[in-house]
């Protein structure tokens, strides 16, 4: 499986600003996925990420709020915008098993701990 | 869009018991079903999936069953061990990209 890592691990942030994630891996893979988890909650996915065109957003979630990059096979940035203490959650990174492998699974990095007061 | 239900969602056995955790879909396309494993504190990591093709997939004390009529799939583990405990959390996916997850069932195993 892929070596998925996460810049920063945690965080605390003062509402209105804004905070980028890097999510990066140690081999290529298509599809990069940044999800949502709020305490004691499910896996919320926000967007799906492409290399060399725009994410995908799901519903309830706006490009205004979450901009993502995707600017190589490798790696993937998530921006909280305009933040607020709703904001407040785990934020992880996924990949698919890797470009031509034909793998489905998803495996997570570690996630960011995002608190905002 | 896909809806994924996840039952129960807090579940306690005695160690050596077995612990099942069901789950329903609502889009007849998903076609992969993967079962997700998460600690406290820690990232989810993938315990067991089935495909559409498949009925039942075993591996050592887990395994997982997938009725496509009725389109529901089932965690089933035996002999559970207090190592076991954590919250379980099953998905569906149609494309293979986008899953979408169940609610999680937190899973405590008593010695």
């Amino acid at each position: 499986s892929a070596v998925i890592s996460q810049k920063p691990s945690r965080d605390i942030c003062q509402r209105g600003t804004s905070l980028t994630i890097q999510c990066q891996v140690d081999s290529q893979v298509t599809m990069m996925f940044w999800y949502r988890q709020q305490p004691g909650q499910s896996l919320t996915l926000i967007a799906t990420a492409n290399q060399g065109s725009e994410a995908t957003y799901e519903s309830g979630f706006v490009i205004d709020k979450f901009p993502i990059s995707r600017p190589n096979l490798t790696f993937s940035t998530l921006t909280v915008s305009n933040m607020s203490p709703e904001d407040s959650s785990i934020y992880l990174c996924s990949v698919d098993g890797g470009v031509g492998t034909g793998v489905r699974e998803q495996f997570f990095g570690p996630g960011t701990r995002l608190t905002v007061l | 869009g896909e809806n994924v239900e996840q039952h129960p969602s807090t579940l306690s056995v005695q160690e050596g018991d077995s612990a099942v955790i069901k789950c329903t879909y609502s889009d007849s396309a998903s076609n992969y079903f993967p079962w997700y494993k998460q600690e406290l504190g820690k990232r989810p990591q993938l315990i067991i999936d089935i495909r559409s093709n498949v009925g039942e997939k075993k591996d050592q004390r887990i395994a997982v069953t997938l009725n496509k009529t009725a389109k529901h799939f089932s965690l089933h583990i035996t002999e559970t061990q207090p190592e076991d405990s954590a919250v379980y959390f099953c998905a569906a996916s149609r494309t293979g990209n986008q899953f979408y997850f169940g609610t999680g069932t937190s899973l405590t195993v008593i010695p």
